[in-house]
């Protein structure tokens, strides 16, 4: 079947700190791969996403790389601002199908 | 920027009792899903509309749960009776096809739900 599995949370950082966010996926045929972020009290917002292999989907000083040989799109940022504590959701839809699979979430939280 | 509309934002109920929620999506959108998120969990996928047809209710459970979208516009996702275990935040989405090739869903702000 399909899943994905990100790191366990929560993840607590300073500011300025460099962050990785592991997110590894399972999938028949050629997935799509996305971040969404959901802020406290709010639903889920499109962080950015990747379509293939090699692609690096990119937003708000976020990255992730579509890595087909581990399959893995793991989520970085150079420099993480207080702003940024949310809770981070890795997921995938498959070729022909249209909704979307998500792992468990990651909390955040980042200290000033 | 469009929005998916969502309400109400929070519901409390008892256990027994009936409740809905209602949905509007971004216009345009054929299609709709309806997410169930239970605290600490990814949301998971309770059903998906293409246009007014169910495209997929595997996870819905039935014998409590039904949804419809009857003019393929907005919808409406109901439980009755309610129990301890639907305590949770529903969220619904929309999408259309997108140019990259990605479906891309816009998530309303959700509704939660708190059944005592």
């Amino acid at each position: 079947g399909n899943s994905v599995t990100q790191m366990e949370g929560p993840v607590t950082l300073s500011e300025e700190a460099f962050l990785t966010i592991n997110c590894t996926y399972t999938a028949t045929g050629y997935p799509s791969l996305f971040w969404y972020v959901q802020y406290p009290g709010e639903g889920l917002q499109l962080l950015l996403k990747a379509t293939k292999a090699d692609d690096k989907g990119s937003n708000k000083g976020f990255e992730a790389t579509y890595r087909k040989e581990t399959t893995s799109f793991h989520l970085e940022k150079g420099s993480v601002q207080v702003s940024d504590s949310a809770v981070y959701f890795c997921a995938l839809t498959i070729q022909g199908a249209q909704k979307l699979v998500f792992g468990q979430g990651t909390r955040l939280t980042i200290n000033p | 920027e469009a929005e998916v509309a969502q309400s109400p934002r929070y519901k409390i109920t008892e256990k027994s009792q009936a409740v809905a929620f209602w949905c509007d999506p971004i216009s345009g959108h054929a299609t709709l899903y309806w997410y169930r998120q239970i605290l600490g969990q990814g949301p998971e996928l309770l059903v998906q509309f293409q246009d007014e047809s169910v495209v997929d209710d595997s996870q819905l459970p039935k014998d409590r749960f039904s949804a419809e979208r009857l003019k393929g516009v907005d919808s409406t996702l109901k439980i009755q009776p309610a129990e301890l275990g639907d305590s949770a935040m529903y969220l619904c989405a929309s999408s259309s096809p997108g140019t990259s090739g990605a479906n891309v869903l816009t998530f309303g702000a959700g509704s939660r739900l708190t059944v005592l």
